[in-house]
């Protein structure tokens, strides 16, 4: 049982273009979420993150919505460039977790092409 | 700071044989994670510790699998016997608080094959 889905497995975009990957999640009691990005032979390494308390967050060129409700979330790259080319994942926890216990979706491979 | 460390970067072994893959935390982190990323399942949490006490191991596969904090800075993660369906990237993160929204960071990984 996924509790957080990435159903893209991969997405193209122009440079600079915007980038819009999506996540969702069905654990009710997540109430903090962040987006990692992977470069190949590298670990993951952390974007943006979001608390339930808001609805947006946004840093640099990387933007992060939450719509509790639908129990969604995305994140947005604008412009796009050809270094954003990489797997981002997003991760969530929650109040109910000890610590920092992260639950992570499958991944998108995103390809920003020149 | 190096960051976090593992070791071997690639492991290449026979069905049977026992794996030790090892981490090495950031300096001053308390909190360390092993995760297991695959084409299937993608990026899931085996076991994290705190304070080298060993606080939830419940992602943890089967009883092949132990891992240990001989000390504070210092993990690993064994499997043994290793079986094909071992194979896989494993990373672990370690983080500086326990009970925050601390980032985790991560290590480069261990491309693990078991033939």
């Amino acid at each position: 049982d996924q509790q957080v889905k990435q159903n893209s497995p991969s997405l193209s975009v122009q440079e600079g273009r915007i980038s819009i990957l999506n996540c969702d999640y069905t654990n009710s009691m997540f109430d903090y979420f962040l987006w990692y990005k992977k470069y190949p032979a590298e670990g993951p390494t952390f974007l943006i993150s979001i608390s339930s308390i808001k609805d947006k967050n946004e840093d640099g060129r990387f933007t992060v919505f939450l719509n509790k409700s639908a129990k969604h979330l995305s994140l947005h790259i604008v412009p796009s460039q050809p270094g954003d080319s990489a797997v981002y994942f997003c991760a969530a926890s929650g109040s109910n977790n000890a610590g920092n216990m992260l639950t992570f979706g499958g991944g998108t491979r995103l390809m920003v092409k020149p | 700071d190096a960051g976090v460390i593992q070791s071997p970067r690639h492991e290449v072994t026979e069905m049977g044989q026992e794996v030790t893959l090892r981490c090495k935390l950031i300096s001053g982190h308390n909190s360390l994670f092993w995760y297991r990323q695959t084409m299937m399942r993608g990026l899931e949490l085996l076991i994290y510790f705190n304070n080298n006490v060993p606080i939830d191991d419940s992602g943890m596969p089967e009883d092949r699998f132990s891992a240990k904090m001989p000390n504070a800075s210092f993990s690993t993660l064994k499997i043994q016997p290793s079986e094909p369906r071992d194979s896989a990237v494993y990373f672990c993160a370690s983080s500086l608080v326990f009970g925050s929204r601390d980032t985790q960071y991560f290590g480069p990984g261990t491309r693990l094959t078991v033939l």
